[in-house]
């Protein structure tokens, strides 16, 4: 079956570090996002693409980046870990821009 | 003010009785919405989309959308303890926002027996 993978599914890392998180999807879907979760905020876009070597900014893009070499993967950088980037991390994909989202099972990330 | 925002919660209601979440939106030309279900420490699972004004029903559940006043609603019939979980509003507006959904805060709902 089709699927969504993210990993690690727990991160605890430093101030400073780079973290880079993995999004591997293999429904053969072109779009692709970063959401973040955080208490009181819901879910919050950090970035997406919508194609190989798409990629644009959402909402809360600052102190992450991604690339997209392939359709399967998106993976995550966190330049410089902040205590501020603690949060769960969800990947999702869809088929169509405005159609179901596909997510994966989160990465929870601390930042000490 | 927040783009998408939704009934505060925490919602407390008992079996069987019918659950009501609601929701408004600020974008005017939002094209899609959507209700996410999503269960402590798990990933949000798509319930409904609608697209147009009305009703939409699939099962026990009832998405209603009024474009006019911005707002967008679920309702749950014959509520189970297994609907306890958070419930996601989320919304697309289309144009250069093409792709993109922006949640609401969540509501939290308990079904208690």
């Amino acid at each position: 079956d089709a699927e969504i993978t993210q990993s690690p599914r727990h991160k605890i890392t430093e101030t400073g570090r780079q973290v880079t998180l993995a999004c591997h999807q293999t429904w053969n879907h072109n779009n692709m996002f970063w959401y973040r979760q955080d208490l009181g905020h819901g879910l919050r876009l950090i970035h997406y693409s919508y194609g190989v070597h798409d990629t644009n900014k959402g909402e809360v893009s600052d102190g992450y980046s991604v690339s997209r070499s392939n359709t399967e993967d998106l993976p995550l950088t966190l330049e410089s870990a902040a205590s501020s980037q603690t949060s769960v991390y969800f990947c999702a994909s869809s088929e169509m821009p405005n159609e179901k989202l596909f997510f994966g099972s989160g990465t929870q990330l601390s930042v000490l | 003010q927040k783009e998408v925002e939704q009934n505060s919660g925490p919602l407390s209601v008992p079996e069987g009785a019918i659950a009501s979440l609601n929701c408004t939106y600020s974008d005017r030309v939002s094209q899609s919405f959507f209700w996410y279900r999503q269960y402590s420490g798990k990933s949000p699972e798509l319930i409904m989309s609608i697209y147009s004004n009305g009703d939409k029903e699939d099962g026990r559940f009832t998405a209603q959308l009024n474009k006019a006043s911005q707002y967008v609603s679920l309702l749950i019939r014959d509520s189970q303890p297994s609907d306890s979980a958070t419930y996601l509003c989320a919304v697309n507006a289309g144009g250069t926002s093409y792709g993109k959904l922006t949640f609401g805060q969540g509501t939290i709902l308990t079904v208690h027996p």
